[in-house]
């Protein structure tokens, strides 16, 4: 069965320093995506950072950057220079094609919590 | 370019009572996924519809829950005889048509539905 694991219910970090949250996933597709979603209290999904099996470099975007290790199967998102806007829950996807439609699944979230 | 639009954004029902969630999906989208998430819990899939056809409703309960997505007009999720557990909130999220060039199909999520049972 395809999976998306987060081990970190919590995570704490500094303000200003880096953190990376961690993601196993678990597939036997050749082809998926995995994306990481950001939901501050204020309840909305925030897209944030996307990377496609085939890509070969990790994907960044600003402050995001996503650590892609195929063979270990993880790709943990990693925030730079934390602020204290960034305090949220965090979620991992994937997203599979099967018989040329999409699903995606997430995983249990992380909740960031940045502190002053 | 207006984002994913539900309504109504807060919902409260007595137990008994129909819920109707609506949805419309961004611009040129013709993809809408329907997730539920309890209090302090992750996203959980319900169902994948395209218009006029449902490709995947293995996340749906079986009883009381049904989806739509007509030619016309917004996606639905209807929850007949709500009870106190159908509390929770409800994501909508659209992604455009599979095979679209450059495109990483990323979703894009509405700001949800709370429902609320009493």
């Amino acid at each position: 069965a395809q999976k998306i694991t987060q081990t970190q219910p919590g995570m704490f970090v500094q303000e200003k320093e880096a953190v990376t949250l961690d993601c196993t996933y678990d597939t036997s597709d050749q082809s998926y995506g995995l994306f990481w979603y950001k939901q501050p209290s204020s309840g909305e999904m925030i897209f944030l950072i996307y990377q496609g099996s085939y890509d070969e470099q990790n994907a960044t975007e600003g402050r995001y950057s996503l650590n892609f290790q195929k063979a270990r199967k993880s790709a943990n998102l990693v925030i730079s220079a934390s602020q204290l806007g960034d305090s949220a829950m965090y979620f991992c996807a994937m997203r599979e094609v099967t018989s040329g439609t999409y699903k995606y699944i997430f995983g249990t979230g992380t909740r960031l919590k940045v502190l002053a | 370019n207006a984002g994913v639009m539900q309504n109504p954004r807060h919902l409260v029902r007595r137990r008994g009572q129909e819920a109707r969630l609506r949805c419309s999906p961004m611009k040129g989208h013709s993809h809408v996924y329907w997730y539920r998430q309890l209090p302090e819990e992750g996203l959980k899939f319900m169902v994948y519809l395209q218009k006029e056809n449902i490709i995947d409703e293995s996340g749906m309960p079986k009883e009381r829950f049904s989806a739509e997505f007509p030619k016309e007009g917004p996606s639905i999720l209807r929850i007949q005889q709500v009870v106190r557990g159908d509390s929770a909130a409800y994501f909508c999220a659209s992604s455009p048509l599979p095979g679209t060039s450059g495109m990483t199909y990323e979703q894009y999520f509405g700001p949800g539905t709370r429902l609320t049972v009493t």
